[in-house]
This record gives C-alpha cells, structure tokens and sequence, in this order.
C-alpha cells in the first residue's frame, strides 16, 4: 500500500446499528495514526491518536485498533445516534502527514 | 479560548490575481500545516512549517507560497500560477511529535 486508504466510502446505518471502518496505510516509517471526526460546517476534531502495534483507544462508544505490522486500523462505533453522522478521517504520520479520503457516515434515525 | 483563525471564510479571485488566506493560532504550536480539499478526495499537503522561518513543500506547493515570519502566524498565497484554485483550504497546527493536528474552520475559494 503506498497511500492512506479508508473504506468505504460512504455507509448509511439505521440509529442503534453498530458500524466499522477501515483505515489501511504504509507500515515502513510509521511514527503514529491518528483519526478524526469531521462534522458539516465544523472543523475536524481529533478522536484518537495511536502509536504502538496493538492499541486500543476508546471514547464513549467509538472504539479504534491498530495494527502497525500489517498496516490498518479499525474503527468501531457501538450503537450508533444521529449525531455521529460525520466524515471520519484517517492520517499516518509519518515523515510527512498522510490523510486518507474518509468514510463519510450517515445515521438514520 | 485557544485555537486557529482562518480569514476570511469565502473568498473570490479574479483571474490573474494573487490572494493571501490568513491562519493565525494562539496554541503556541511549533508545527503549522496548510491543505486542499477538492470535491471527493481528501486533504491534500500544500505546505507546512516546523518551525519558524522554515517551511517545507507538501504535494501540492505548485502555484503557492507562504512564509512563517512569526509562530502564530502561517499565511498562504495563492498566486495567478495556480491554474485551478477553486478549493476549500484547511490550516492546522500542531505541537509536534505523535499528537493530532488542530484545524481551522476553514476558507472556501472561488474564481470570479
């Protein structure tokens, strides 16, 4: 993999579903991921930012993995609401800062 | 309250012109970053500094510039070289090392 690359693109979830996304990136070099939430007419906010081969951070019901050897990220949303409907943003850090296009989620109530 | 301004919010370009989009933190962040986002992809790096009176080219520096006098400031130019500036462009700061990025509301351009 040579870039950052999210899937999928897009995702509608009825409110109550549980949701996960994927975040694939380059391993060589990697210093740190990081995902964000951004939501319309806001700015992005960060959500997590992970480093070591195997962590798990959580906020609330939004939950991530990593794994640096093989080079992806997963991130969970438990019980999904209507205000989690926003784009999630993925970015290796690297030499450089990498983002990847995004998932945008939608939640239906 | 501590954050990035970016001014102004929508801005319009003739062509031929050059514009200059502010960002200005008070975080006292060393790191400062400037992207693109064009409709369906993703941030694209134009510039970004480390530190003060250095900036490095991201993928993307064709047809801009910018300069980084003062920590809290890092304004881009746009100049009349870009051929295709109609963006929405995100400035962000951070501390450096691992830690996350801070974004600005950002500036949304236009070509009249």
């Amino acid at each position: 993999i040579l870039n950052v690359e999210q899937s999928p693109q897009s995702l509608h979830v009825q409110e109550g579903d549980s949701t996960n996304f994927t975040c694939s990136f380059p391993s060589s070099n990697f210093y740190a991921l990081h995902w964000y939430r951004w939501e319309t007419a806001k700015s992005p906010e960060a959500l997590f930012v992970m480093t070591l081969n195997g962590d798990e951070k959580k906020k609330g019901r939004i939950s991530a993995t990593l794994n640096t050897k093989e080079g992806y990220s997963y991130l969970y949303i438990k019980g999904s609401q209507p205000e989690d409907s926003a784009t999630y943003l993925c970015a290796r850090r690297g030499q450089k800062v990498t983002f990847g296009t995004g998932t945008k989620l939608q939640v239906i109530p | 309250d501590g954050g990035i301004t970016q001014s102004p919010k929508y801005l319009f370009r003739k062509e031929g012109q050059n514009v200059t989009l502010s960002c200005e933190q008070n975080l006292n962040h060393d790191a400062m970053y400037w992207y693109r986002q064009d409709p369906g992809q993703g941030l694209r790096l134009i510039y970004y500094s480390q530190i003060v009176n250095d900036f490095q080219k991201g993928d993307i520096a064709e047809g801009y510039s910018v300069s980084r006098e003062k920590k809290e400031s890092f304004p881009l130019t746009v100049t009349s070289a870009q051929k295709n500036p109609t963006a929405f462009y995100l400035c962000a700061s951070s501390i450096g090392g691992p830690q996350p990025q801070h974004f600005g509301d950002g500036t949304r351009l236009s070509i009249l």
